[in-house]
C-alpha cells in the first residue's frame, strides 16, 4: 500500500508566483522527509529535506513545511521559474526500516511564462 | 565529482532471459540502493548494499538480486524476466545509509 501520497498529479503556476506541492503520509514511524525533482530522461535530483524534529527548512527559493500531527508536508517554491517545470517526488524514510525511501507518485509542475 | 553512473542506459530483453545492470556510485560513497520505477507503481525500493552487505530489502521476488563489490560498485540481476519487469531501474548512492541519496539516470529495461 502507498504510504506516501501526492494527490495532485499535476500543477500549473505562472512565473513569479508561488508553487505549493503537497504530500501526505500514513506511517508515523517516518522521521526524515525529502523532495526530489526529476526531468525527463534523468534520474531524480535531491532538492531539500527535513527531519521530523523540525517543522520548516528553507534553502533559497525552496521551503519545506512539516506538520507531523496531520502527517502532511509541503514544498513551497517562491518565486516559481520556468526552469522549475519538472516532476516533484516526495519521499519519506524511517530509521527503523533502514532509511529506505518511500516515494509518492509525483506531481508534475508546469511553470508558464 | 562524477555522479552516479548506470550502464547500460537502455536494454531490450525477451521473456525468460536474465539481465545484469551496473551502477558506479559517487566516489567515496559506500551505500548503494536500487529502485524500480513503473507508471503504475511509481518508485519502489528494491534493496540496499553497504560495505558489500545487503542491509535492506524491499518487497520483490527472489528473481531480483544484487551485489556490491569492494570498490562500492554494484550490480543488480533479474532472472527469468517477465513482461512486468519492464521499467526504469534507478541506482542511488550515499556516504552511508542515513545520508542523502543521489540518483543516477537509470537503465530503461524493456522486456518483450
Amino acid at each position: 500500500d502507498q504510504q506516501v501520497k501526492q494527490n495532485s498529479p499535476s500543477l500549473s503556476v505562472q512565473e513569479g508566483r508561488i508553487s505549493i506541492l503537497n504530500c501526505d503520509y500514513t506511517n508515523s514511524m517516518f522521521d526524515y522527509f525529502l523532495w526530489y525533482k526529476k526531468y525527463p530522461a534523468e534520474g531524480p535530483t535531491f532538492l531539500i529535506s527535513i527531519s521530523s524534529i523540525k517543522d520548516k527548512n528553507e534553502d533559497g527559493r525552496f521551503t519545506v513545511f512539516l506538520n507531523k500531527s496531520a502527517k502532511h508536508l509541503s514544498l513551497h517554491i517562491v518565486p516559481s521559474q520556468p526552469g522549475d517545470s519538472a516532476v516533484y517526488f516526495c519521499a519519506a524514510s524511517a530509521r527503523d526500516s533502514g532509511y529506505a525511501l518511500n516515494f509518492g507518485k509525483g506531481t508534475s509542475l508546469l511553470v508558464t511564462p | 565529482k562524477a555522479g552516479v553512473t548506470q550502464t547500460p542506459r537502455y536494454l531490450i530483453k525477451t521473456r525468460g532471459q536474465q539481465v545484469t545492470l551496473s551502477c558506479s556510485p559517487i566516489s567515496g560513497h559506500r551505500s548503494v540502493s536500487w529502485y524500480q520505477q513503473t507508471p503504475g507503481q511509481g518508485l519502489q525500493f528494491l534493496f540496499e548494499y553497504f560495505s558489500e552487505t545487503q542491509r535492506n530489502k524491499g518487497n520483490f521476488p527472489g528473481r531480483f538480486s544484487g551485489r556490491q563489490f569492494s570498490n562500492s560498485r554494484s550490480e543488480m540481476n533479474v532472472s527469468t524476466l517477465e513482461l512486468g519487469d519492464s521499467a526504469l531501474y534507478l541506482c542511488a548512492s550515499s556516504l552511508e545509509p542515513a545520508s542523502i541519496f543521489h540518483f543516477g539516470n537509470g537503465t530503461r529495461l524493456t522486456v518483450t
